[in-house]
């Protein structure tokens, strides 16, 4: 099992607001980045850090921290956000990087 | 604008060697607090970090596939490549690279490469 743990999938009303969590020891010590994939596609980055956004993505997309819990709230969720969602961050050990084994976001 | 792309055989037979490289252009990854990362991805399932080079050679693996990993850099040519040895159809995958950076305890991934899918079979 990885490291880093998300619900396999999470659903949300168009316009809705919607968290996607990511638990891990690990998050406790060390910040966590989000990444978006569409079928087909290589991921995207939408969060690195605590809060931070790169260019081109939508504000509505944030990420918050607590303790071993990393989060990425998509408020007012478009149906184009419909995608996997990875979380990423060190491991336990710090020596290494750890994927989260995504979460597949439906937007109904 | 940096980009990566990926390239390599896309089919290997098992218990051979495989070998894929990424290509940088639009930049450089010249600072040793910039890594090239290889992801991996097999059909229908997560990603999985594979391991990571600066641009001085520093590597560090996933444990789990560090046996049989070997990552090395070729600064003259703005390359990084990849060798898995032993592979089984279980290393079958996309695989990707793309630039990990590293900012006062952040870190991502970003810009990934297109993907090259790597078949593992006789």
């Amino acid at each position: 099992s990885s490291e880093l743990t998300q619900d396999p999938a999470v659903s949300v009303a168009l316009g809705q607001t919607v968290r996607i969590t990511c638990q891990g020891d690990s998050l406790r010590s060390y910040s966590a980045s989000w990444y978006q994939q569409k079928p087909g596609q290589a991921p995207v980055v939408v969060m690195y850090g605590k809060n931070n956004r790169p260019s081109g993505i939508p504000d509505r997309f944030s990420g918050s921290s607590s303790g071993n819990t990393a989060s990425l709230t998509v408020t007012g969720a478009q149906a184009e956000d419909e995608a996997d969602y990875y979380c990423n961050s060190r491991g336990r050990s710090g020596d290494h990087m750890v994927f989260g084994g995504g979460t597949k976001l439906t937007v109904l | 604008q940096l980009q990566l792309q990926e390239s390599g055989p896309g089919l290997v037979r098992p218990s051979e060697t495989l070998s894929l490289t990424c290509s940088v252009s639009g930049g450089s990854i010249s600072s040793n607090s910039d890594y090239c990362g290889w992801i991996r991805q097999p059909p229908g399932k997560g990603l999985e970090w594979i391991g990571s080079i600066n641009y001085s050679g520093t590597t560090y693996y996933n444990p789990s596939l560090k046996s049989r990993v070997t990552i090395s850099v070729d600064t003259s040519k703005n390359q990084f490549s990849l060798n898995l040895n032993s592979v089984t159809a279980a290393d079958t995958a996309v695989y990707y690279c793309a630039r990990e950076n590293n900012v006062v305890g952040m870190h991502w991934f970003d810009p990934w490469g297109q993907g090259t899918l790597v078949t593992v079979s006789s």
